[in-house]
Order: structure tokens, then sequence, then C-alpha cells
């Protein structure tokens, strides 16, 4: 158990719907990091927050948005959803504002979009 | 944009031996790279990571080269046990603080 929850852990939706995938980091963890992984695109980095605020931003839709709260949870919104948003989901979480000294992975949101 | 890609798509090694799995990155901007682990139906582990300042780092039964001249990354499993089978990323990142990750390399231990 890495101590990165992520909540739901199986999302079925329909096209055009909007879903919200939410983690919580590991206790005194300031930085949440979101990635998409998919059987056609691999591993994909969407986006990081380091104590609330945005620090990087990788391959995210702009129908996608994230955000990460005062008590350093973070949801990743996804809306107006396609056959291709079908995937894993995953969040982690490390300590400072990089990955460096360890970097901890949830179990993952399988979203599955019909 | 530019990507970090693997050599091998598949590694099979025999229980006991040592494992190398390469790593190929085109930005030669990359300053950090790190290797991570996932085993089917988990997520992701950080293994070991390593800065563009340096050329080798070690871990517990791991090493990581970094050959910034060929822009070459490998991660060495010493005496590779079972559980060692997995998907094998590498990752890279810049100064914009984005990762981009390989393919994977799926290892597989014989016993």
């Amino acid at each position: 158990d890495s101590g990165v929850t992520q909540t739901p852990k199986h999302l079925i939706t329909a096209t055009g719907q909007r879903v919200t995938l939410r983690c919580s980091p590991r206790s005194g963890d300031l930085s949440v990091y979101w990635y998409q992984q998919s059987l056609d695109q691999g591993l994909q980095f969407l986006i990081q927050y380091y104590n609330g605020e945005e620090r990087a931003k990788g391959n995210i839709l702009e129908r996608f948005s994230a955000q990460q709260f005062p008590d350093l949870h973070s949801e990743l919104n996804l809306s107006s959803l396609e056959l291709g948003d079908s995937a894993l989901y995953f969040c982690a979480s490390s300590r400072t504002s990089g990955p460096s000294g360890g970097q901890f992975f949830g179990p993952g949101t399988r979203l599955t979009v019909l | 944009g530019e990507s970090v890609g693997l050599h091998l798509p598949t590694l099979s090694v025999q229980e006991g031996d040592n494992s190398i799995i390469n790593c190929a990155y085109s930005n030669s901007a990359s300053d950090y790279f790190i290797w991570y682990k996932q085993e089917s139906g988990k997520g992701p582990q950080f293994i070991i990571d390593i800065r563009s300042n340096m050329d080798k780092r070690q871990g517990q039964r791991v090493t990581v080269l970094l050959n910034k001249t060929v822009k070459h990354l490998s991660l060495q499993i010493a005496a590779t046990q079972p559980g060692d089978s997995a998907v094998y990323f590498c990752a890279e990142q810049g100064n914009d603080y984005k990762l981009s990750f390989g393919a994977g390399t799926t290892v597989t231990v014989r016993a």
C-alpha cells in the first residue's frame, strides 16, 4: 500500500458525460501528479500540482481539468467524454516539488466510456 | 514532441542472472531520469532516479547508468528474482518539469 488513495476504483459512463476522479496523497506529500495509461498511448503525464499550484502540464486535453485543494487532495475532471478517454488514470504524490526522493502511485481509477 | 523510447519491448531472463533494460532518449535538455516498475494489475512503482550530472547511481539490487553522449539510460537488476517480472518504464524530465515516458519493456523471469 503506497498510502495514496484514489476513488472510485472503477467508473463506467457514456460518451458526452462528465466525471470527477479523486486522489488523496500520502500524508505530508505536497505534490500530486495525474497520469493516463491506455493500451495504445502508454503512460502519459497529464498534470502536476504542488501545494495547491499548477507546477507542470503534460498532454492534458482541454476537456480535462484538475485542481488541488487546501487539504492537498486533488480532483481530475473529465468532460465531454469520448470513447478514446477509456483508460486507467493514476494519481501519484511526492514530498517535494519533484519526483526526486520518491514518487508514490495510487491504485488507479479504471474509466470505461461506452 | 520529443519522446523517450526503449530498445526492446520484451526481455526474458533466467532467475539469478542479471538483467539489463535499455532506454534511449532524444531530448538533450532532459536533466532528470526515472525508472518505474509496473506489476500486472498495479500502479507504477518508482524504482530509482538519476540526475544528468551523474553517470551512475546504485540502489538495492538496481543500478542506473546514464550515458549523455549517446543519450542512453539503462537499468541493471542484479540476481533477478521472480518478483522482478513486470513492465519497466523509463521517464525523462526537462526544465519544463514535464515527464515523458517510454513504451515499456516487459521482463519475464524464467525459473
